[in-house]
């Protein structure tokens, strides 16, 4: 049954810190997706890849957030310097554009990094 | 404005009825549509995607309003297991190939 994979889980840090998040999509799947989830604003897309390359990433804070894909079997988003108010769960998404079933593509969705930032 | 609104609930609804969800979305020029389930603390899985003609799975039938930006999903024969939120999503991009725009959830309690 193949997943997303996530890490951390939780992840509890101090403002200023540096924070890095892992994601491994699913095997075969050519497109990663990163969106915050808050009780505010609910989901909302970061960032996102197809084939490794940045797509989107205009709902990202520039100054502080960093998206990358080194391969292509890990995506990491890195916040630096964090504060409060990134305190959020982070979901990773990852789906395969070349196929759709029944024309539309399902994201999978990884179990998330919850962040808390003090 | 939120591009997509939904009613946040709680929908407090007994074991076997019939429930109704709705939201609407502002972008026009949105091509694809769907429903996601979240479970507490869980991550959002797709519970189907929105046809014009309308589509049905089971017990969940949804419906998509073009003219009106109108989403909706009925849900009938409730069970306890159907207790979740469910997040009407949007996307700019044929088949959500692309980045997903989300509702802020509208949550549901099945009650025994």
């Amino acid at each position: 049954d193949a997943r997303v994979t996530q890490t951390p889980r939780h992840k509890v840090t101090e403002m200023g810190q540096e924070v890095t998040m892992r994601c491994q999509p699913i095997l075969g799947h050519n497109t990663v997706f990163w969106y915050r989830q808050t009780m505010m604003q609910g989901l909302e897309l970061l960032a996102y890849f197809r084939n490794r390359a940045p797509l989107d990433d205009s709902g990202m804070p520039k100054d502080r957030f960093s998206a990358e894909m080194p391969d292509a079997t890990l995506a990491t988003l890195k916040i630096q310097p964090s504060e409060p108010r990134d305190s959020a769960v982070y979901f990773c998404a990852s789906a395969n554009s070349f196929r759709g079933t029944g024309g539309y593509y399902e994201q999978y969705f990884g179990p998330g990094t919850r962040l808390t930032v003090t | 404005r939120k591009e997509v609104e939904q009613d946040p609930g709680p929908f407090n609804v007994p074991e076997g009825a019939t429930v109704a969800f709705n939201c609407t979305y502002s972008n026009s020029a949105s091509q694809s549509f769907f429903w996601y389930r979240q479970d507490c603390r869980k991550e959002p899985k797709l519970l189907m995607s929105v046809y014009s003609s309308g589509n049905e799975d089971g017990r969940f039938t949804a419906q998509l309003n073009r003219a009106s930006q109108y989403i909706s999903l009925l849900i009938r024969d409730s069970k306890l297991s159907d207790s979740a939120t469910y997040l009407c999503v949007v996307s700019n991009s044929g088949g959500g190939a692309d980045g997903l725009t989300f509702g802020k959830g509208t949550h549901l309690i099945i009650q025994p």
